[in-house]
This record gives C-alpha cells, sequence and structure tokens, in this order.
C-alpha cells in the first residue's frame, strides 16, 4: 500500500536556526512528491513539488528538498528560518491517478 | 488565494444530520478532489471528480457521496453525520487528472454536535 510518513511530529526551533524535516515514502513506481505548508487557521499552501529531473527541488519562501531515491526520502530543509515559518508541514506522494497520499504532518514552531 | 472556492468556511450541526459542502474549482481546471483533515486520521483523500465523472475513491465513508456539475463545481454531501465526522473538509482542483499539482481551497470546517 502507498504510505508517506514524516519523521517528526514537532519540531521547536529559534530564529535562524536551520530546519530539516523528514519524509519517507512506499510506492511502487514512479512517484511524484511534494511539500505543502499549513499556517495557522488557513489552507494549505504548495512549498515545493518533484516530478522528474535535478533531485534537489527549490521552492518559495528559502524552502528546498532533495529527493533520494535509493532512501525513498523527499526531506524538506531551510537554512535560516524565521518566526513566519510557524506552521505545519505536511509532505505528500502521489502517482498514476494524482490522488495524493499525505504524512501525518510535522508542527513547527519557531520561537522570536 | 488559490483560486479554489469553499463555501461555507464553517458549518455547525447535529448528530444526524445531513450538509452539503460546496466546491468551486480554479478557472480551467477539471478535476476536483476531496479531502478530509481530523485529528485522529490526518488528511486523508476522500474523492476525486474529473469533467464531471468520479475517478477515484478513497477512504470515504458510504454515507458521503460527492458529485460534479456541469459547470464543474464540486459538492460533497454528507449524512446521518455522527460525531467523528467533525473535521476539516479541503476540496482541491487540478488542470487534468494526471500527475500535476493540485491547489488546495480554504477548507470548510465542520462541526457536528
Amino acid at each position: 500500500a502507498q504510505s508517506v510518513s514524516q519523521h517528526n511530529h514537532h519540531v521547536i526551533l529559534s530564529e535562524a536556526a536551520s530546519l530539516e524535516l523528514g519524509c519517507n515514502y512506499s510506492y511502487g513506481g514512479t512517484v511524484n512528491l511534494f511539500w505543502y505548508v499549513q499556517y495557522p487557521g488557513q489552507h494549505l499552501q504548495l512549498l515545493l513539488k518533484y516530478f522528474s529531473g535535478d533531485p534537489l527541488v527549490k521552492g518559495i519562501k528559502g524552502f528546498e528538498a532533495e529527493f533520494i531515491k535509493s532512501k525513498f526520502s523527499f526531506n524538506l530543509r531551510k537554512p535560516s528560518v524565521q518566526w513566519s515559518d510557524t506552521a505545519e508541514y505536511f509532505c505528500a506522494a502521489s502517482a498514476a491517478g494524482n490522488k495524493l497520499t499525505f504524512g501525518g504532518g510535522t508542527r513547527v514552531l519557531v520561537k522570536p | 488565494d488559490s483560486g479554489v472556492t469553499q463555501t461555507p468556511k464553517h458549518l455547525i450541526t447535529a448528530t444526524g444530520q445531513r450538509v452539503t459542502l460546496r466546491c468551486s474549482p480554479r478557472s480551467g481546471d477539471l478535476s476536483v478532489y476531496w479531502y478530509q483533515q481530523s485529528l485522529d486520521q490526518g488528511l486523508q483523500f476522500l474523492i476525486q471528480y474529473y469533467n464531471g465523472e468520479e475517478r477515484a475513491k478513497g477512504n470515504i465513508l458510504e454515507r458521503f457521496s460527492a458529485q460534479q456539475f456541469p459547470d464543474l463545481h464540486s459538492e460533497l454531501n454528507l449524512s446521518s453525520l455522527e460525531l467523528g465526522d467533525s473535521a476539516l473538509y479541503f476540496c482541491a482542483s487540478s488542470v487534468t487528472s494526471g500527475t500535476e499539482t493540485q491547489y488546495f481551497g480554504p477548507g470548510t470546517r465542520l462541526l457536528v454536535l
């Protein structure tokens, strides 16, 4: 069965710290990978996506993610976080048919 | 703003009742997806419609149904509501039913009392 898992449920860090959120997927065949962010009280917004090509993907707001096929991973990174990055982050995957399978989410709290 | 709209924003109802959630996709998008976000189950795919036809089904209860109309808006009908149906219901849309990005609406927060 297709699944996506996120390693951390909660992350607390200070402004200017570096952030890395882990994501592993279990999919047969070609997979498309996404990171979405949900700011408090808001809807899901796409941060970045990987379909093919360069495994290092750059997204909005200074985020990037690296697809490592051999590890079935798609970890999200940001070198220096800001208070405004406080949000819940979701890794998601899709194959044929386009339905998204989401990980459990990681709540990130950035202390000012 | 993703361009996907959902109404209502909030809905409070009682157990046993029936509600209808509405979604309008981005202009030009043919596919609509419904997801449920709850504390215990996380974000789960419910159902997908493409150009008026059901394309994929996920963890959707038999008490729930959906449809997509000729103008491409979609409705999710939830009936015989139970306390456990309280959740945030998101709609998303994409251009076709291939492997593209889905854009999410603001959601409808349903509270069943």
